[in-house]
C-alpha cells in the first residue's frame, strides 16, 4: 500500500524559511514523478511544484518561483520542498502527492505552514 | 496559470444525478485530455476519482464520469448518496509540466 507522509509545517514569520519533507513507502519511489499541491485555509487547491523521477527536472507555479525549491533523495523515498522569503499568501496546507497519469493518484495527510509574525 | 472556473455549489435528491462542470482555456482543459477530478472530505486530503477525463481509479463507483467537450470538463455524479456530500475539484494538465485545478464545488445531497 502507498503511503506518504508529509513533516515539517509549523509557525514561521514573513521572510522566514521551511522545509517540508515526505517519507514515501509502498512504492517504487525512484519510478515516480511527484508533486507539491497545496490549500489556504477555506480556500481550493493549488499547484505548487513538480520534479521528475531523478530530480533532474523541477517545475514551478509563478507564485512560488524562485522561493521554493524541490528536490528528492531517492535512497531514503523523501521529497523535499525548501520554502524561503515565505510571505502570509504562503499559509496553506501542503500536501505531497504522487504522479500517476498526469493525475495526483497518491496524496500525504498534509501539513500545516502558517506564516504571520 | 488562471484557476479553471467551477460553479460554487451544486446540490441533488439521493438518487438523483448532479453534474459539475469545469472550464478552462485552450490552453489547459481545451488542449489536453489530462482531466482528474478529486472528492475531499472536510479535513481530509482529496482523493482522486476519475483522470483521464473518463478513467476510474480501481474502487471508484462507476456513479463517478467523467467527460470533456471543448474547454470545459464535467463531472456527473449518478444515484448521489449521501456520503458523495463533498467538496470537489477539477484539475487539467497545462503544458510544461505544470497544473492547474479548479476553485472547488461543493455538492449538497438535500
Amino acid at each position: 500500500e502507498v503511503q506518504l507522509v508529509d513533516s515539517g509545517g509549523g509557525l514561521v514569520q514573513p521572510g522566514g524559511s521551511l522545509r517540508l519533507s515526505c517519507a514515501a513507502s509502498g512504492l517504487i519511489f525512484n519510478n515516480h514523478f511527484m508533486s507539491w499541491v497545496r490549500q489556504a485555509p477555506g480556500k481550493g487547491l493549488e499547484w505548487v511544484s513538480s520534479i521528475d523521477f531523478n530530480g533532474d527536472n523541477t517545475y514551478y507555479a509563478d507564485s512560488v518561483k524562485g522561493r521554493f525549491t524541490v528536490s528528492r533523495d531517492n535512497s531514503k523515498n523523501t521529497l523535499y520542498l525548501q520554502m524561503n522569503s515565505l510571505r502570509a499568501e504562503d499559509t496553506a496546507v501542503y500536501y505531497c502527492t504522487k504522479m500517476g497519469a498526469y493525475a495526483c493518484d497518491y496524496w500525504g495527510q498534509g501539513t500545516v505552514v502558517a506564516v504571520s509574525s | 496559470q488562471s484557476a479553471l472556473t467551477q460553479p460554487r455549489s451544486v446540490s441533488g435528491s439521493p438518487g438523483q444525478s448532479v453534474t459539475i462542470s469545469c472550464t478552462g482555456t485552450s490552453s489547459d482543459v481545451g488542449a489536453y485530455n489530462y482531466i482528474s477530478w478529486y472528492q475531499q472530505l472536510p479535513g481530509k486530503a482529496p482523493k482522486l476519482m476519475t483522470y483521464d477525463v473518463t478513467r476510474r481509479p480501481s474502487g471508484v463507483p462507476d456513479r463517478f464520469s467523467g467527460s470533456k467537450s471543448g474547454n470545459t470538463a464535467s463531472l456527473t455524479i449518478s444515484g448521489l448518496q449521501a456520503e458523495d456530500e463533498a467538496d470537489y475539484y477539477c484539475c487539467s494538465y497545462a503544458g510544461s509540466f505544470t497544473w492547474v485545478f479548479g476553485g472547488g464545488t461543493k455538492v449538497t445531497v438535500l
